[in-house]
């Protein structure tokens, strides 16, 4: 089983602050997902990224994959109350098409 | 489309009782996942199935057993529960499975609590 580590494992922020968070594995990861979970719902696919050093934007994200394609970040800008949520990220391996998990970061924004 | 669906939404079980818990997709998706979520610890893989009437262990498959007979059903079987079955159960589904950020389409979960 392949291991992804995600840091924080929580964070509580005020509205408007900005907050990053980590996800790093050993191994090279052939590509890399972020979900968010909302509390009583399945997670929900928020980007993929495949090429190292590859760097995507959704609206107030930005999603970072390392150059060596063992790490990811998540950076939200500005964050508001509606970011709140459990972010996980998840990946790939070589050509092994079950996803591997990590533990997930709880975001908490307060307003 | 309703997307993938999962009966029940909570259920508590005695030790050594058995059920079902039901997942439906609507995508015709050829990929189904069953996984399981404890607090701090993420998903893990339970079983899958790449087509009907083909399934494999996940890395967690003792004390679970699943069936695809349909390309939407996917059900999974829990013959003797116990405590340690306490957990958040979640189908998902996905086109394909070639492991190249192939989106993986989520229920709702079940919340199953073993006493």
């Amino acid at each position: 089983t392949q291991l992804l580590e995600q840091s924080p494992q929580f964070l509580s922020i005020q509205e408007g602050e900005n907050l990053t968070v980590y996800c790093n594995s050993s191994s090279v990861f052939s590509s890399l997902q972020w979900y968010r979970q909302e509390p009583g719902e399945g997670p929900v696919l928020l980007v993929t990224v495949v090429t190292g050093g590859e760097v995507k934007k959704l609206k107030r994200l930005t999603f970072q994959f390392g150059d060596a394609r063992k790490d990811s970040s998540l950076h939200i800008t500005a964050a508001q109350p509606g970011d709140t949520g459990l972010y996980l990220c998840a990946a790939y391996f070589s050509n092994d098409y079950k996803l591997s998990f990590g533990a997930g970061t709880t975001v908490t924004v307060r307003a | 489309n309703a997307g993938v669906t999962q009966t029940p939404k909570f259920r508590i079980l005695k030790i050594g009782q058995s059920m079902t818990l039901q997942c439906t997709q609507d995508m015709n998706h050829n990929y189904m996942y069953w996984y399981r979520q404890d607090p701090g610890m993420g998903l893990k893989l339970i079983y899958y199935s790449v087509g009907a009437g083909i399934t494999d262990k996940g890395e967690v498959p003792n004390g679970y057993n699943v069936s695809r007979s349909t390309t939407e059903d996917f059900p999974l079987r829990l013959e003797l529960a116990a405590p340690s079955q306490t957990s958040v159960y979640f189908c998902a589904s996905s086109l394909i499975g070639r492991g190249r950020g192939e989106t993986q389409y989520f229920g709702p979960g079940t919340r199953l609590l073993v006493l």
